[in-house]
């Protein structure tokens, strides 16, 4: 089985910040990586899939990067309504979900 | 417009069985790749299987902590995807999403396992 290692497990920032989130994969996942944002008591949303692609209307303050093991998530000049929590998933073999990232206001 | 709706979900004994169902809309849902994950309250989500649709041979995998004990089956005529769930311990307490490809989530159902 694949695993995601996501991390930091949880990061506090301001209004307008930069954010990165990373993700690593126990083997090597191509671009078959996913991003997930979730707020409580919902289900989660999809904000970019194939490692760099923008979901229809995800603000493109958010964008995805990396290959093979290693992944990125950036959020630019973070608004309130980012806070949130997020996670990672591998598609490239079933699916596995990092442990999730969540962020929280300063 | 795509929806999932979930239903099936409530408080069930140790040792238990229950059968969840995910109707779908918007979509011809007999072409699709359909999954279940769930998330424990408090934690991160989890996989929990999926089901090709038939021209794809119609085939279920899981999750290695459900294995043997979970099925996954669809209804194309009915648009329904079920998750039947046997000898069910507290550990599968969850809300349970069915989903169809990464984009498309239901609202969830809870499935309490207690005694």
């Amino acid at each position: 089985d694949i695993q995601m290692t996501q991390s930091p497990s949880s990061l506090s920032a301001s209004i307008g910040d930069r954010v990165t989130i990373t993700c690593r994969a126990s083997q090597n996942i191509i671009d078959n990586l996913n991003w997930y944002q979730q707020k409580p008591g919902k289900a989660p949303d999809l904000l970019i899939f194939g490692t760099s692609t923008l979901q229809s209307g995800v603000p493109s303050r958010f964008s995805g990067s990396g290959s093979g093991t290693d992944f990125t998530l950036t959020i630019t000049n973070l608004q309130l309504e980012d806070f949130a929590t997020y996670y990672c998933q591998q598609s490239f073999n079933t699916w596995t979900f990092g442990q999730g990232t969540k962020v929280e206001i300063k | 417009e795509v929806q999932l709706v979930e239903s099936g979900g409530g408080l069930v004994k140790p040792g238990g069985s229950l059968r969840l169902s995910c109707t779908g809309s918007g979509f011809i849902f007999g072409n699709a790749l359909m999954s279940w994950v769930r998330q424990a309250p408090g934690k991160g989500l989890e996989w929990v299987g999926r089901i090709k649709s038939k021209t794809e041979g119609g085939t279920a995998d899981y999750a290695a902590p459900v294995e043997g004990r979970f099925t996954i089956s669809r209804d194309d005529s009915q648009n329904t995807l079920y998750l039947q769930m046997d000898s069910l311990k507290t550990d599968d307490t969850a809300v349970y999403y069915c989903v169809r490809y990464f984009a498309y989530w239901g609202q969830g159902t809870l499935v309490t396992v207690s005694s």
